[in-house]
């Protein structure tokens, strides 16, 4: 159980061009879905938290304007790197934090990553 | 503003020794702590959680956690080469509506035949 999926799992794309990330909790329910950024031997950076059905929140120093979220239902988020720029490659991870939650619903499953080139 | 330390290694134990990973955090209202485990190119594993007191056993895993000294520890028992990761520890954060993780930058540890 609490499996997350995520697609696509790799892609390379233009620079100024944008590319949408999926995430979907598969065999659960997350009212709430993070997303990471890590880049390379650094450690995972949170860039935003969404809730089923209203805007996303979005960590100090990430602009909302170029990773458009979007939690249309119960399991599905989305994350759309608008205009990519090199600066963007990166490895993007989601996360879901399930509705029925154990230890105090903090908990939360990682989807198995997103891996962005920008050329 | 809150924080969770870990001791950034590497670690290197032998193969069927014991691997002891440490963290501390700052928030003194966290109530939930959980241990993921990453290897390298690939997204975190969730492996354990605790929120109570004491120690929390699952297989070769062992959580300890000491609310009064702010502590939280992962004991690997009978270590193999396969558990050669980085281990992030990760804390509630207390307060908000969001239900966020503070993560630590992770303890890698290396485990050698």
């Amino acid at each position: 159980g609490a499996v997350v999926s995520q697609h696509p799992s790799r892609v390379i794309c233009k620079s100024g061009t944008s590319v949408k990330i999926e995430c979907r909790s598969l065999d659960f329910q997350a009212t709430t879905m993070f997303w990471y950024r890590q880049f390379p031997k650094k450690s995972l950076m949170l860039m935003a938290t969404s809730n089923e059905g209203s805007k996303a929140t979005y960590e100090q120093g990430v602009e909302k304007d170029k990773f458009l979220i979007n939690h249309a239902s119960l399991t599905l988020s989305t994350l759309t790197v608008t205009s990519a720029h090199p600066e963007d490659s990166s490895f993007y991870i989601c996360s879901a934090r399930p509705s029925w939650g154990l230890a105090g619903s903090y908990e939360q499953y990682f989807g198995p990553g997103t891996r962005l080139t920008v050329t | 503003q809150k924080e969770v330390e870990q001791n950034s290694g590497p670690l290197s134990v032998p193969e069927g020794a014991i691997a002891s990973l440490n963290c501390t955090y700052s928030d003194r209202g966290s109530q939930s702590f959980f241990w993921y485990r990453q290897y390298s190119g690939k997204s975190p594993e969730l492996i354990m959680f605790i929120y109570s007191n004491g120690d929390k056993e699952d297989g070769r895993f062992t959580a300890q956690l000491n609310k009064a000294s702010q502590y939280v520890s992962l004991l690997i028992r009978d270590s193999q080469p396969s558990d050669s990761a980085t281990y992030l520890c990760a804390v509630s954060e207390e307060g908000g509506s969001q239900g966020n993780l503070i993560f630590g930058k992770g303890t890698k540890l290396s485990v050698k035949p």
